[in-house]
């Protein structure tokens, strides 16, 4: 079954204890994206990835870190997060080729920095 | 990106058609229109895209005005699951560069489907 999976699907932690949330998609696509979602503001992306070790920022890169060395793996990096990266996550991927902007997402994480 | 414009809540009945309006009256001549949605807190869902014509698939049905202006989401025989927040997204295709592959989502329309 194609899909997007992320993990953890639910984190508490304290701010400044670094965190990494995993997202992993079996389609062999080339471009994958993480979004954050808030109230209010909708879903805004935060970085994304070309293909192999080509990464660049979203809109809201602040505070994050990406890493690219396997195509099927976009980990999100928190090294020292803070109360207001409280947000629900979402990790995103599509092939550059077929059905334009079919993009998958995985089914989110929630995460409270306390 | 062309600006949609979208009202932000709707019910449908159970069993019936729901019809979800979009306008995106500053659209060009390049960009296609997509339809997204999230049931609650769940990631987005692709549902249909289109250019010009009308685009039917095992989800939903897309109709677009002749001047491309507006356009309607219908979900034929609406259930329960269908209650969602739906997503009208306006994009160029094809554009080269990273930032260009990045989806714009507004408030969209929260659709309740009632027994």
């Amino acid at each position: 079954e194609a899909q997007v999976t992320q993990n953890p699907r639910y984190l508490i932690t304290v701010t400044g204890k670094k965190l990494t949330v995993t997202c992993s998609q079996n389609m062999n696509h080339e471009y994958m994206s993480w979004y954050r979602q808030d109230p209010g503001l909708g879903l805004r992306q935060i970085y994304y990835s070309m293909n192999v070790e080509v990464t660049d920022k979203g809109d809201v890169p602040e505070g994050y870190k990406v890493s690219r060395k396997e195509k099927r793996n976009f980990p999100l990096i928190l090294e020292s997060p803070s109360p207001n990266q409280t947000s629900l996550y979402f990790c995103a991927s599509r092939t550059l080729a077929g059905v334009p902007y079919e993009q998958y997402f995985g089914p989110g994480t929630r995460l409270t920095v306390t | 990106d062309a600006k949609t414009t979208q009202p932000p809540s709707m019910d449908c009945a159970e069993g019936r058609a729901a019809n979800l309006p979009c306008n995106h009256s500053t659209i060009s001549g390049n960009e296609y229109v997509y339809w997204y949605r999230q049931i609650h807190s769940q990631g987005p869902q692709y549902i249909i895209h289109g250019l010009k014509n009308n685009e039917t698939n095992e989800m939903a049905s897309l109709i677009i005005t002749e001047d491309r202006k507006s356009s309607t989401l219908i979900l034929p025989h609406a259930t329960l699951r269908d209650t969602a927040v739906y997503y009208c997204i306006v994009r160029v295709v094809g554009s080269s560069g990273g930032s260009n592959y990045k989806l714009t989502f507004g408030k969209g329309t929260l659709l309740t489907v009632n027994p």
